[in-house]
């Protein structure tokens, strides 16, 4: 089983510049998440879905846009990277259930902006 | 609102000591989760533990252990005979229950820099 496949796996942009960090997952997760981690910070959460065609901000969304147009995939979208953008980026799933399953974490994207 | 507290940036022991990594959270919900994650050098999030809130049993699993204190809102891990394999950022999260599991999410902690000295 996949689970949860980020890609790139590390990309350098310059000031300005866009590009969309892929997320998809084969476990039928009806969650989804974006987390970026920056040194000696834990995770922060940018944006979730709950489903196809719903998304909602989390703590840091300024600067990202998502979608959800299928269950599996759940790209984030930088339009006009900046430097404080510089960070790990973490795309995470997990089942809809009452018991607050744990979330599934891909391997990360470490993206730089110059 | 929730927050997690892991006031331990970096520990350093030798290897077989036991090692502690402390967690304090807060939150007004009565129920709740809170999970331990374990991030290798290698950089991925690897989950080791959940434990709900009306469940105050400590756990056991191999060298690892997990003491939740409600009264003291803490969820503290310990590492006993610790290995090298075991240097990692260990992170602490917490998640409020809510009809449809909590749906925005864990709130982590800062994490605790573990380093296991041969």
């Amino acid at each position: 089983n996949a689970g949860v496949t980020q890609t790139p796996k590390f990309r350098i942009l310059k000031i300005g510049q866009s590009m969309t960090l892929q997320c998809t997952q084969d476990m039928n997760h009806n969650y989804m998440y974006w987390y970026r981690q920056d040194p000696g910070m834990g995770l922060k959460l940018i944006y979730y879905s709950v489903g196809a065609g719903i998304t909602d901000k989390g703590e840091v969304p300024n600067g990202y846009n998502v979608s959800r147009s299928t269950t599996e995939d759940f790209p984030l979208r930088l339009e006009l990277a900046a430097p404080s953008q510089t960070s790990v980026y973490f795309c995470a799933s997990r089942h809809r259930s009452r018991g607050n399953s744990p979330l599934h974490f891909g391997n990360g994207t470490r993206l730089t902006v110059t | 609102a929730q927050k997690v507290t892991q006031a331990q940036t970096e520990i350093s022991v030798v290897e077989k000591e036991d090692v502690t990594l402390d967690c304090v959270y807060e939150t007004r919900d009565t129920t709740y989760y809170l999970f331990w994650y374990k991030q290798p050098p290698s950089g991925e999030l690897v989950f080791l533990i959940r434990r709900n809130s009306f469940d105050e049993q400590n756990e056991i699993s191999g060298r690892y252990s997990w003491n939740f204190q409600k009264s003291t809102s803490s969820f503290n891990f310990t590492i006993t005979a610790s290995q090298v394999v075991d240097s990692a950022v260990y992170f602490c999260a917490l998640s409020e229950a809510r009809e449809g599991g909590g749906a925005d999410g864990l709130t982590f902690g800062k994490g605790t820099h573990l380093i296991i000295q041969p």
